[in-house]
């Protein structure tokens, strides 16, 4: 079992619409949790960080954690097709220890 | 922006030989880490320093070898490379992991480094 799991899509979505991405993590002590969103060929960057449990908004994005069930998921609503890009779920366990996943490809269509 | 920069940015090179790649940083940020990133795997860690000549071994760091002589610098070498090694490598930079709470883990990446081994 992967530490750190993705769907990988391609999630596709109209323009407007939410993009609902989701990542589960085995680790049960892990504290913080990152969502990294990486264009083709550039490098990724951070866009939410989450360290309790519940809801965190920003702007368009939610992110929401949910540590009993060891998973966490970002919403994107008004999806723009700007948002067109991979998105990383990252888990830190503790110290110099953070867990990245392979990623979701995420099409918004205009 | 973290102020990461990585050089050179393309490569393209031989089996066997040696490839030092480099991360320089301007934030004063004390923890720097090398990934490698390949189709289907994600971010990998290479490896990590917590500090000036202070560093470890990550989850795929055989075939390669890290130094870090001043606080902003932090170099990639691959001793012998090999076709395996073919690979975008990321530089990445923490502010403090122990003592700035969990922001302190929050990690900003350089621009990358495409490197293709024949």
């Amino acid at each position: 079992q992967k530490e750190v799991e993705q769907n990988s899509g391609p999630l596709s979505v109209p323009e407007g619409a939410i993009a609902s991405l989701n990542c589960t993590y085995s680790d049960r002590v892990s504290q913080s949790f990152f969502w990294y969103r990486q264009y083709s060929g550039k490098s990724p960057e951070l866009i939410m960080s989450i360290y309790s449990n519940g809801d965190k908004e920003d702007g368009r994005f939610t992110a929401q954690l949910n540590k009993a069930s060891q998973y966490v998921s970002l919403l994107i609503r008004d999806s723009q097709p700007s948002d067109s890009a991979t998105y990383l779920c990252a888990v830190n366990t503790g110290g110099f220890k953070t867990i990245f996943g392979a990623g979701t490809r995420l099409f918004v269509k205009a | 922006d973290a102020g990461i920069t990585q050089s050179p940015r393309h490569k393209v090179t031989e089996t066997g030989t040696p490839v030092t790649l480099r991360c320089h940083q301007t934030e004063n940020h004390r923890y720097m880490y090398w990934y490698r990133q390949d189709p289907g795997h994600g971010l990998r860690l290479i490896h990590y320093s917590y500090g000036v000549k202070d560093t470890d071994k990550g989850e795929v760091s055989d075939g390669y070898s890290v130094s870090r002589s001043k606080t902003e610098d932090f170099l990639l070498t691959l001793e012998s490379a090999t076709s395996s090694q073919t690979s975008v490598y990321f530089c990445a930079t923490t502010l403090d992991t122990g003592t700035s709470g969990p922001r302190g883990n929050e990690q900003f990446f350089g621009p990358g480094t495409r490197l293709t081994v024949l």
